[in-house]
């Protein structure tokens, strides 16, 4: 089974919808969770990142873990065509040097 | 903002060559990291530096990688003797030293291509 989990998409959608993008993990040693966007030829762009279950909101993301679940989504509010992107979970044990284990990304297109 | 920022963008190598990548980190931050992206695949940990030493290593990096902060603001990835699997994005990322569970910080990335 594989570490962490993510659809690689792509999702299409028109500008303006709700986004929910989702990553599953199989460790339960994961202690916290980032979602990263990345842009064509670009690096991992830190969007959000969180280390406890529940809710963050910072503007139009959310963040959400369920760490009894093995769960965690990133919300899009109002999408815009800037958020075109492919999106990488990442997560990492609360110990140690806290390297960071990847999903394989969502590529996101927001269509106007 | 403060920037990871790394060098060249893009470099070209013959097989069998060696090739050295490099980072600039963010200047407050004092641990550093490689990751790799082979095309279509997932950032894959590479290795992770801290008080001039590595600190953690993957599989992947073998005895043909090596890494070295020569001064104060570099951080540098060498490869000994390339092989066309060598051939990915490297990415360099840092991170605050205040505790373990602070994000990382990535740069925009060395596309490497053995030839």
């Amino acid at each position: 089974q594989k570490e962490v989990e993510q659809d690689p998409g792509p999702l299409s959608v028109p500008e303006g919808a709700i986004v929910s993008l989702n990553c599953t993990y199989s460790n339960s040693a994961f202690q916290y969770f980032m979602w990263y966007r990345q842009y064509s030829r670009k690096g991992p762009e830190l969007l959000m990142y969180t280390y406890s279950s529940g809710n963050k909101e910072d503007g139009r993301f959310t963040a959400q873990v369920d760490k009894s679940s093995k769960y965690i989504s990133l919300f899009i509010r109002d999408s815009q065509p800037s958020d075109s992107a492919t999106y990488l979970c990442a997560m990492g044990m609360n110990s140690g040097y806290s390297t960071l284990t990847f999903g394989k990304g969502t590529m996101l297109l927001v269509s106007p | 903002e403060p920037e990871v920022t790394q060098t060249p963008s893009h470099q070209v190598t013959q097989m069998g060559q060696e090739v050295i990548l490099r980072c600039v980190p963010i200047s407050n931050h004092l641990y550093f990291y490689w990751y790799r992206q082979i095309l279509g695949q997932k950032v894959e940990f590479l290795v992770s530096f801290y008080n001039n030493e590595i600190s953690e290593k993957s599989e992947i990096f073998d005895d043909q990688f090596s890494v070295e902060r020569p001064d104060g603001s570099n951080f540098t990835l060498k490869i000994r003797s390339t092989k066309l699997e060598d051939s990915a994005m490297y990415f360099c990322a840092s991170r605050e030293p205040t505790n373990s569970n602070q994000p990382q910080h990535f740069g925009d990335g060395t596309r490497l291509s053995i030839l």
